[in-house]
């Protein structure tokens, strides 16, 4: 079945650490995302491909650092610059091809929970 | 800058009620609007997309509406079951291109329905 899938789904980072986590999509989407989730507050959107080797920012991008090399695979690494990385990660995807079938509608992985000791 | 809020932040009812969750945006100027179903400790599942062309979206017991010139947009959940409670989010998509890809989240109504 096609999804997005999101590894691991639990981490533990000692403070200093970088950690890289995964996100795998077989829906051939064209648009990748990532946002992090904080109790009390909506998603906030990390990073976001529009396209394979291209990725822009979103608004909450520092200490955070990603790659698209291939359609599929959008991995985002917390870095040791993130000051409070303890969060609930979402990576997402949609397609860019607009028409009657395809609206832009927003798939979402499991997510991955990222705990600093 | 767009906001979005919802309301109520939380809610708690007995099975059968049905249920209206409130969406409110403050620019009107949107492309679509969706609304998604967040269990604990999981990822969003896409319930409902309504472009901004279009008043109204149903999908089973679920009908969600949009008024863009109110900035509003409401959830209705038919004859609630103990299986509908998870958090419900909707999440507007900025501009009026479909190039302009962000979204932007409101925080969520947490809804309880007790047998």
């Amino acid at each position: 079945d096609g999804g997005i899938t999101q590894s691991p789904k639990y981490l533990f980072r000692k403070e200093g650490q970088n950690v890289t986590l995964s996100c795998e999509q077989n829906l051939n989407h064209d648009a990748m995302y990532w946002y992090r989730q904080d109790p009390g507050q909506g998603l906030r959107l990390i990073y976001y491909s529009q396209i394979v080797n291209d990725f822009q920012k979103g608004d909450i991008a520092e200490g955070y650092s990603v790659s698209r090399e291939k359609k599929e695979s959008f991995p985002l690494t917390v870095t040791s610059a993130q000051k409070n990385p303890t969060a609930f990660y979402l990576c997402a995807s949609s397609t860019r091809r607009f028409n009657q079938k395809n609206t832009g509608e927003l798939f979402f992985g499991e997510g991955s929970r990222l705990t600093v000791l | 800058k767009q906001e979005v809020t919802q309301i109520p932040a939380a809610l708690s009812v007995p099975e059968g009620e049905n249920l209206v969750l409130n969406c409110s945006f403050t620019d009107s100027a949107i492309y679509n609007l969706q609304w998604f179903r967040q269990d604990p400790g999981k990822g969003l599942t896409s319930l409902l997309l309504i472009q901004s062309s279009q008043r109204e979206q149903t999908s089973g017991r679920l009908n969600a509406s949009l008024d863009k010139s109110s900035g509003r947009s409401t959830l209705y959940i038919a004859a609630s079951q103990p299986g509908d409670s998870a958090t419900y989010l909707c999440a507007v998509k900025k501009g009026r291109s479909y190039n302009t890809d962000k979204l932007i989240f409101g925080t969520g109504t947490r809804l309880q329905v007790f047998p």
